[in-house]
């Protein structure tokens, strides 16, 4: 597609609950990255995925969340028995290619979840 | 550790004032710098990218940016800014080799007054 799409935009849950967020990269964009986005704060990174590879998982904050990336396209992001902390915007970009190439990254506008 | 570093939480400015947004990051080696800026309920989106050669680089909207390796820095410019550009601002760095993280500064907000 022409730009990185997210679904969905808004997602009401309540605590306790699982949920997953999607993310369609750029077509042809081997690379994929999620990040997390508190209010007020900056970026912080999830996960990484090349093709339908992770190598770093490192930023998934407990073992209730966990991603994955199929085709080299799709990747679905899901937070089972959500925590009122896990309440967040989630952004999902995208880039032709990783491993610290000069490449940039492009973001979709993410998805607001918010844990009642 | 390696940390960016944008030490303006809030910026206001008059419309057709000039800006300069700062940036200063902390790394091993130069990396490839950035400067990303986030309207309400969207996306990041790039307004420039720089990766080696002049280091004043141009970039879309009227904004620069100027790179120098003497101060770690990577400030965002804009001669005359329009209200339009109220947003958030975010400074990244990303490694020239080896992994592929961006490292992302807390951001700046800008406040256009009419």
């Amino acid at each position: 597609g022409a730009g990185v799409s997210q679904s969905p935009s808004n997602k009401v849950t309540e605590k306790g609950k699982d949920v997953e967020l999607r993310c369609d990269p750029i077509s042809g964009h081997t690379a994929l990255y999620w990040y997390r986005q508190r209010l007020g704060q900056g970026l912080e990174f999830l996960i990484y995925f090349q093709g339908n590879s992770a190598p770093d998982k490192s930023g998934l904050p407990s073992d209730r969340f966990s991603a994955e990336r199929t085709g080299e396209s799709v990747s679905t992001l899901t937070i089972q028995r959500t925590q009122q902390e896990d309440s967040a915007v989630y952004l999902c970009a995208s880039s032709r290619t990783g491993g610290g190439s000069n490449q940039p990254q492009h973001f979709g506008d993410g998805t607001r979840l918010s844990i009642l | 550790a390696q940390s960016v570093t944008q030490p303006d939480i809030h910026i206001t400015v008059s419309e057709g004032a000039s800006l300069e947004l700062r940036c200063n990051y902390s790394y091993g080696a130069t990396p490839y710098l950035f400067w990303y800026v986030q309207s309400p309920g969207q996306g990041l989106q790039l307004l420039l990218k720089y990766f080696s050669g002049d280091t004043l680089v141009q970039g879309i909207k009227g904004f620069e940016a100027e790179f120098k390796r003497s101060q770690s820095s990577f400030n965002l410019r804009k001669p005359s800014v329009h209200w339009s550009d109220a947003a958030e601002y975010f400074c990244a760095v990303s490694p020239t080799s080896g992994t592929y993280k961006y490292i992302f500064g807390t951001g700046t907000r800008l406040k256009v007054l009419a």
